[in-house]
């Protein structure tokens, strides 16, 4: 079956970083995003691994492990407006691989 | 700039009403989209799956009778929600993908319906 888990909340101060894991179990495998949703706003895309390793774009880095089914999205230098909740999403192979897969997402909250 | 627009932003109506959510892809042509739910503190739930011109496809438990889908165009898509009641009222957001597997989903800024 499809399965996505998150951390469900995190706390973390300004300036600091911080990761959020997430591990998946999906029917096939085409890629995973993280998303950033502010409440009662539509999610924003963050970043995409489809190979193993590291992106990194500027303060926001996301990390695949495919064999361990295993994503992180590290968050340095944080700042107050990133309390948000992150989502994990995978892009399976259902609907030629056009369906993704949400996590329950993680609500960050940074303190001063 | 914003690729999805979606109207409206916020409903309130009271039961028995039906509500139409539009949402538009504003610069490219969607083959796919998708339906969202998402009550409060909680992740996205998709409701359905359509492909332009074809029927939606929806997930189990989300009532196809009572979430009217239509992907008339491979620009708009619609979904109606019929005889709506309280317990109907979430956040609805439409997202389009246009292929390509490293290509994100294109997300609306959803619609809050308020079901009084």
């Amino acid at each position: 079956g499809q399965n996505i888990d998150q951390p469900t909340e995190m706390t973390a101060t300004e300036g600091a970083i911080v990761q959020i894991n997430c591990t998946y179990q999906t029917s096939g495998f085409n890629g995973l995003f993280w998303y950033q949703q502010h409440a009662g706003e539509a999610p924003t895309f963050l970043s995409y691994n489809v190979l193993d390793g590291l992106e990194e774009k500027g303060r926001f880095s996301s990390f695949l492990s495919r064999s361990k089914g295993y994503s992180y999205l590290l968050l340095k230098e944080l700042q107050m407006k990133d309390s948000a909740s992150y989502l994990c999403a995978v892009r399976d192979r259902d609907n030629y691989g056009q369906n993704f897969v949400f996590g329950p997402g993680t609500r960050l909250s940074v303190l001063p | 700039g914003a690729v999805v627009s979606q109207h409206p932003s916020r409903v309130i109506c009271k039961s028995g009403t039906s509500v139409k959510i539009e949402c538009r892809s504003l610069d490219f042509q969607a083959t796919t989209m998708f339906w969202y739910r998402q009550f409060p503190k909680q992740s996205l739930m998709l409701m359905a799956t359509s492909n332009e011109g074809s029927k939606a496809t929806y997930e189990q438990g989300v009532e196809k009778d009572k979430f009217l889908i239509n992907h008339a165009s491979l620009t708009l898509s619609t979904l109606t929600v019929t005889s709506a009641h309280p317990e109907d009222s979430s956040f609805y957001i439409c997202s389009f993908s246009h292929g390509g597997y490293n290509q994100p989903q294109h997300f609306g800024d959803g619609t809050r319906l308020s079901i009084l």
